[in-house]
């Protein structure tokens, strides 16, 4: 069984860029989340995906948007990077929208200079 | 608005003694509680949860507390062990209510464990 799946590890951006980051899900889950975490703090949650629509968001601006791909897979998208935007960025899946624990990946280092 | 707080930024314990690790929130509708566990370049791994209508939970060296009343957590480990040195973070969820929910997790700012050998 394959956990979830992060790419790229790290990443290195200037402000005003944008960035893709993908994630795949573990096998069977059909419902990925998006998490911020910033230094020294824990993960926030960005917004979560089910059946290819976003199912809940939280306190991010619109600048944050994602996909999620028939496979289950998913990209967070977000453009005009600010230096604020610096964090790991964690992707979790789990089986099902009500599941109550989530399996995290390795996270994407996002640095924007 | 923080609402799950972890006061403690980190704990020193030798090993072989108790690890308490310590957590607080605010928001009554959370009625699920997690504990995970992160080491350094890796994604946090669940570690033990409690349900709000169970006040202590169980899996081996780990044991989860829960007081309802005081809207309170904490996770005991006994005997801490070397292994055990990694950022603990507390997460609460909810079924719906007061902005919560299942697939939505709140995390607590994390502790940082130190286990000497």
């Amino acid at each position: 069984e394959t956990g979830v799946t992060q790419s790229p590890t790290h990443l290195i951006k200037t402000r005003g860029q944008q960035v893709t980051l993908r994630c795949s899900s573990q096998s069977g889950h059909n419902t990925v989340s998006w998490y911020q975490q910033a230094l020294g703090q824990g993960p926030q949650f960005i917004f979560q995906y089910y059946r290819e629509e976003e199912n809940g968001r939280g306190n991010f601006p619109p600048r944050f948007s994602g996909l999620q791909f028939p496979n289950y897979s998913s990209e967070l998208n977000v453009n005009a990077l600010e230096l604020d935007d610096s964090a790991l960025y964690l992707c979790a899946s789990s089986p099902g929208t009500g599941f109550k624990k989530l399996f995290f990946g390795s996270g994407t280092q996002l640095s924007v200079l | 608005d923080q609402q799950v707080k972890q006061n403690s930024p980190s704990l020193s314990v030798q090993e072989g003694r108790i690890s308490i690790l310590n957590c607080d929130y605010t928001n009554s509708m959370f009625d699920y509680f997690l504990w995970y566990k992160k080491y350094p370049a890796e994604g946090p791994t669940f570690l033990i949860s409690i349900s709000s209508i169970k006040d202590k939970n169980e899996d081996g060296r780990f044991t989860v507390f829960l007081n309802k009343s005081a809207k309170h957590l904490s996770l005991h480990i006994v005997p801490s062990q070397p292994g055990d040195s990694a950022v603990y973070f507390c997460a609460a969820s909810g079924a719906g209510a007061g902005g919560t929910s299942y697939g939505k997790l709140t995390f607590g700012q994390g502790t940082i464990l130190t286990v000497h050998p």
